[in-house]
């Protein structure tokens, strides 16, 4: 069965510090992988999402960063930490299109807290 | 711009009535839709889909129905359980891209 990993689960970084959230998933080829961003008490927002090794689309212009170095790792970073940063972090998952399961349904990790100070 | 919002932010039920939580989508060039359920501190988790071709789809205790006329998508809960009790997002994907609405809150009330 396919399951996804991300860490840390919490983490307390200060202004201007660096930011690595990583994502993995094992069970399946060529997924798509995705960053939400969920504030407090709201809904999610697509960050980035992958298709590929090193093809990476970013939906919302800000300071964080997203890489894929391989098949099934997916990485969120930022070189400079924003008070507005603070957030749960979701990664997530679904089939791609060619694996022949269908690639509709997507699936998410158990979060990062990103807590800004 | 692409929108899925729901109607409701909060929605309080009696434990064994059933529950009605409503989403509205503005993509009618979305072909999928899903339900999910977060608990707090939690990652959401899916819990029913329906593709467009379809009006309605049935599964343990939920039901989902889709309105493509006026862009309005359900999930229906029976008879409510405490453990119901989470934020449940509609999300509608196009092509790759999964949107999220902004979420209710279902509290279930002893």
């Amino acid at each position: 069965s396919q399951t996804i990993h991300q860490w840390p689960a919490t983490l307390v970084q200060p202004v201007g510090s660096p930011l690595s959230l990583e994502c993995t998933v094992e069970g399946t080829s060529n997924p798509n992988l995705y960053w939400y961003r969920q504030a407090a008490g709201r809904g999610l927002q697509l960050l980035f999402y992958s298709v590929g090794i090193g093809q990476i689309s970013s939906e919302v212009p800000q300071n964080l960063s997203a890489s894929r170095p391989q098949d099934r790792q997916f990485i969120l970073s930022s070189k400079k930490l924003l008070l507005s940063d603070s957030g749960f972090y979701l990664c997530a998952w679904s089939a791609s299109l060619s694996s022949g399961s269908g690639g509709n349904t997507i699936y998410f990790g158990e979060g990062s807290w990103l807590t800004v100070v | 711009g692409e929108n899925v919002g729901l109607h409701l932010p909060t929605l309080s039920v009696q434990e064994g009535d059933n529950s009605i939580i409503n989403c509205a989508y503005s993509n009618s060039a979305s072909d999928y839709f899903i339900w999910y359920k977060q608990e707090s501190g939690k990652g959401p988790q899916f819990i029913i889909d329906i593709r467009s071709n379809m009006d309605k789809r049935q599964g343990q205790r939920v039901t989902v129905l889709l309105n493509k006329t006026v862009k309005h998508l359900s999930l229906q809960i029976a008879a409510t359980q405490p453990g119901d009790s989470a934020v449940y997002f509609c999300a509608e994907k196009k092509t790759y891209k999964y949107i999220f609405g902004t979420g209710t809150r279902l509290k279930v009330l002893a």
